[in-house]
């Protein structure tokens, strides 16, 4: 049981270029959030999951997509970095089934130059 | 959602109990309270939650207001490994949209 896992860990990107950030999850849980946390911030929602094939905009939701295929996995695009997406992402899972709380992974910390 | 206040930063000493205060003054009935930590640039770590009765489990406990507009995380005896950010945060019952405040950086003190 490895909770929720994200790759990679560290990934530098040039303005412009695309990326996605992969966030897999084995305990089938329901629900899945991506967060971002800027230097010194606290985290801010982008986009989240209640479940296979349903996905919905957090806060700031802009310059990324995503989709959600399988339970497992929810995989976060970035379309065309952008300095301003610099950042440590974070991925988050649930069971939604009771009032747990968030399971977090150990995040991925982007650089966009 | 209801937006939650809390103090920026606290101070607590090695073995002395730290009280976390979280003002949640907009919470509806079906709206719970959940902390969570951060240590250091580590993913959050949920630590409790509760609607609005007292709870308590290995790490803290969590007592909520009456009008429940307020409520306080306890950390009964701090230890160093205790230094890390608290984040108050109010879900609704049904969703799992979360959303954090900046949280309190609490420092423990040897």
């Amino acid at each position: 049981n490895a909770g929720v896992t994200q790759t990679p860990k560290f990934q530098v990107l040039k303005t412009g270029q695309s990326m996605t950030l992969q966030c897999a999850q084995d305990m089938n849980h329901e629900y899945m959030s991506w967060y971002r946390q800027d230097p010194g911030m606290g985290l801010r929602l982008i986009h989240y999951s209640v479940g296979a094939g349903i996905t919905d905009q957090g806060e700031v939701p802009n310059g990324y997509n995503v989709s959600r295929s399988t339970t497992e996995d929810f995989p976060l695009r970035l379309l065309s970095a952008a300095p301003s997406q610099t950042s440590v992402y974070f991925c988050a899972s649930n069971t939604g089934t009771g009032n747990y709380g968030y399971t977090f992974g150990s995040g991925t910390r982007l650089t966009v130059v | 959602d209801a937006k939650t206040t809390q103090p920026p930063s606290m101070d607590c000493a090695e073995g002395r109990a730290a009280n976390l205060p979280c003002n949640h003054s907009t919470i509806s009935g079906n709206e719970y309270v959940y902390w969570y930590r951060q240590i250091h640039s580590q993913g959050p770590q949920y630590i409790i939650h509760g609607l609005k009765n007292n709870e308590t489990n290995e790490m803290a406990s969590l007592i909520i207001t009456e009008d429940r507009k307020s409520s306080t995380l306890i950390l009964p005896h701090a230890t160093l490994r205790d230094t890390a950010v608290y984040y108050c945060i109010v879900r609704s019952s049904g969703t799992y949209k979360y959303i954090f405040g900046t949280g309190t950086r609490l420092k423990v003190l040897a």
